[in-house]
């Protein structure tokens, strides 16, 4: 089947440490992105990439890293510099080019920093 | 700039009534258009999309949503709530200039009482 696969689900750390959040893909899309998501907001864009190699900040990209070293994957690092880490995060993509830039969502993982 | 507003951040109807979820967006070009759908702890899923082949937009799980590009509107409809209908729904837009970016609503949390 194919689909977005982020782990885990539930991700504990304790204040100061950096985490690294898992993004696969196997949809062969373009395009690959990290949302943030806080009761009452909406989902915020954090990075996106549109290429291997390639990606941009999005709205809220302080204290968070991203790689694309891969088609498939898009891994996310939130770093001791985000001042609230703790969200629910989910990855997204999508076809690069095409019109409606229709997005597909993992899961998410939900992170709790302490 | 885009933009979308959803009014109501929590909207209850009971078991067999009419859904209405309202969204109006802001964009200068005619824009692509989405409602998806968020359960607990998982994933969006997309309901729908307005990509300007018909105004009425029939989506999953009988949902469906008219474009009115005279009131800037999207609303989603359903002719009776059923009690797996409750989650939160997003709607979504991007332009046809963008092609990357899509700017979600603060989501609808829908209530359906027995």
């Amino acid at each position: 089947d194919g689909g977005i696969t982020q782990s885990p689900k539930y991700l504990f750390r304790k204040e100061g440490q950096n985490v690294t959040l898992s993004c696969e893909q196997n949809l062969n899309h373009d395009a690959m992105y990290w949302y943030r998501q806080d009761p009452g907001q909406g989902l915020r864009l954090i990075y996106y990439s549109q290429i291997v190699n390639d990606f941009q900040k999005g709205d809220i990209a302080e204290g968070y890293s991203v790689s694309r070293e891969k088609k498939e994957s898009f891994p996310l690092t939130v770093t001791s510099a985000q001042k609230n880490p703790t969200a629910f995060y989910l990855c997204a993509s999508s076809i690069f080019g095409q019109g409606s830039n229709e997005q597909y969502f993992g899961p998410g993982t939900r992170l709790t920093v302490t | 700039a885009q933009s979308v507003t959803q009014l109501g951040s929590h909207v209850s109807v009971s078991e067999g009534a009419l859904v209405l979820l309202r969204c109006n967006y802001s964009s200068s070009v005619p824009p692509y258009l989405f409602w998806y759908v968020q359960y607990p702890n998982q994933g969006l899923q997309l309901l729908l999309k307005y990509t300007s082949a018909a105004t009425l937009v029939k989506g999953i799980n009988g949902f469906e949503a008219e474009f009115k590009k005279s009131e800037t509107s999207f609303h989603l409809t359903k002719p009776s709530a059923h009690m797996s209908d409750a989650a939160e729904y997003f709607c979504a837009v991007s332009d046809r200039t963008g092609g990357f970016k899509t700017i979600f609503g603060a989501g609808t949390r829908l209530f359906v009482k027995a």
